[in-house]
């Protein structure tokens, strides 16, 4: 059973230019959560959704970030207009749905690594 | 709201010496604790957990204990090996919602 995948792993973008993170949970679970780790800080929650809802995105910047889960395929991490104060691992993590037992885990993908030059 | 608070690192230790890392954490109700681990590079691999009070999580050594009296999930290890070292996250969550995260606890464990 593959584990949550993201990618890519590294990214690179210029200052102004748009960011797409995709991750893929794990089968079978159909919550993910987005966590923004800076340097050498803990990770802070950004959004949580399911299948095409976002159910929390109080962690989020109202601006220039956005995510979704779409009925197919990933979900994706957007940021506009990149600044380089958006330089951050972020991660990716999925759940199991509510009715099993261990639906409290989340379980995190290799991340991906995002620099704004 | 919710919050956790984790002992600062660095924490460096000698092979086979005992590791503790204190967690405290502030919530309404009844969360889970967790305890996450973070190899250089990596993303987060969970440790152990409890989800009720006096309960005891364990995973490779690792024990955690969760005290609602003194709100805390504190993780020991009674001897650690140079492959121990990484950074370790205290969390917790309610209802499965978002995870609220320590700061994280860097260990370095030298031969």
């Amino acid at each position: 059973n593959a584990g949550v995948m993201q990618n890519p792993r590294h990214l690179v973008r210029r200052r102004g230019q748009e960011a797409r993170l995709r991750c893929s949970p794990m089968k079978g679970h159909s919550h993910v959560y987005w966590y923004r780790q800076l340097p050498e800080e803990g990770l802070k929650f950004m959004v949580y959704l399911q299948k095409e809802n976002i159910i929390d995105e109080s962690g989020m910047p109202k601006e220039r970030f956005s995510a979704e889960f779409p009925k197919e395929g990933p979900s994706i991490l957007r940021i506009q207009q990149v600044v380089r104060g958006d330089s951050a691992a972020y991660f990716c993590a999925s759940s199991p749905p509510r009715r099993a037992s261990d639906s409290d885990e989340q379980y995190f993908g290799p991340g991906t690594r995002l620099t704004v030059t | 709201g919710n919050s956790v608070t984790q002992m600062e690192g660095p924490v460096t230790l000698s092979e086979e010496a005992f590791l503790t890392i204190n967690c405290t954490y502030t919530a309404t109700g009844y969360p889970s604790l967790f305890w996450y681990v973070q190899y250089p590079g990596e993303g987060l691999q969970l440790l152990l957990k409890a989800t009720k009070a006096d309960d005891k999580g364990s995973n490779k050594g690792f024990e955690a204990t969760y005290r609602k009296e003194t709100t805390s999930f504190h993780l020991e290890k009674g001897s650690v090996q140079v492959s121990d070292s990484a950074v370790y996250f205290c969390a917790l969550t309610q209802a499965g919602n978002k995870l609220t995260f320590g700061g994280g606890t860097r260990v370095l464990v030298k031969p």
